[in-house]
């Protein structure tokens, strides 16, 4: 069964400072990754997805990911992150013609 | 992408009432729309696919009878909580998205069944 998981359950970061958020991947075939933010009481925010090519995805609000077949991961990054960056971030995986969520993970992003 | 409208954003009724959600792709025609559930601080889980013009497509152990979802155009789906209780409280998402292409979502509606 494909399925996606993501480690913390929070991250903690300054502001200013590198951010990873994690996610791991088991899937039969080629997989197709996303990465979606959730603000509080709103839908889920499309940041960026990979399909093929290129393992360095770049995507919206400078947000990064790397896809890495070996280790199966496919981490979210940004170089400098913002306050305005806190929010809960959701890695998936696309099965047939649905996507799997990961449980997520709570980006909290200190002045 | 798909812009999606979901309306309402909150609710709140008594129970045993039943509740109307509706989902609009605003410039995509979406034959197929997702109909979501997210507990507090838990990730969302699939409840259904809304097939427009047929039956949806409901998850393992999501009962078909309590959550009525009606795709009847290629812009509009709507989910209906059949005599709603409190274990029903939840927000509700809803997505549109063709194949291997990412989905585009509702803003949600906070359901809160008194």
């Amino acid at each position: 069964a494909q399925s996606v998981a993501q480690p913390e359950d929070q991250v903690n970061v300054a502001e200013g400072n590198p951010l990873t958020v994690k996610c791991t991947y088991s899937v039969s075939g080629n997989p197709y990754l996303f990465w979606y933010v959730q603000y509080p009481n709103r839908g889920l925010q499309f940041l960026l997805k990979y399909i093929t090519g290129d393992n360095l995805v770049k995507g919206s609000y400078g947000f990064e990911a790397e896809f890495n077949k070996s280790q199966t991961s496919f981490h979210l990054k940004k170089p400098s992150a913002l306050v305005s960056d806190s929010a809960l971030y959701f890695c998936a995986v696309h099965n047939t013609d649905k996507l799997i969520f990961g449980t997520g993970t709570r980006l909290q992003v200190f002045p | 992408g798909a812009v999606v409208s979901q309306h309402p954003s909150r609710v709140i009724c008594k129970s045993g009432t039943s509740v109307k959600i509706e989902c609009r792709s605003l410039d995509f025609q979406a034959t197929t729309m997702f109909w979501y559930r997210q507990f507090p601080k838990q990730s969302l889980m699939l409840m259904a696919t809304s097939n427009e013009g047929s039956k949806a497509t409901y998850e393992q152990g999501v009962e078909k009878d309590k959550f009525l979802i009606n795709h009847a155009s290629l812009t509009l789906s709507t989910l209906t909580v059949t005599s709603a209780h409190p274990e029903d409280s939840s927000f509700y998402i809803c997505g549109v998205g063709g194949p291997n292409q990412p989905q585009h979502f509702g803003d949600g509606t906070r359901l809160s069944i008194l």
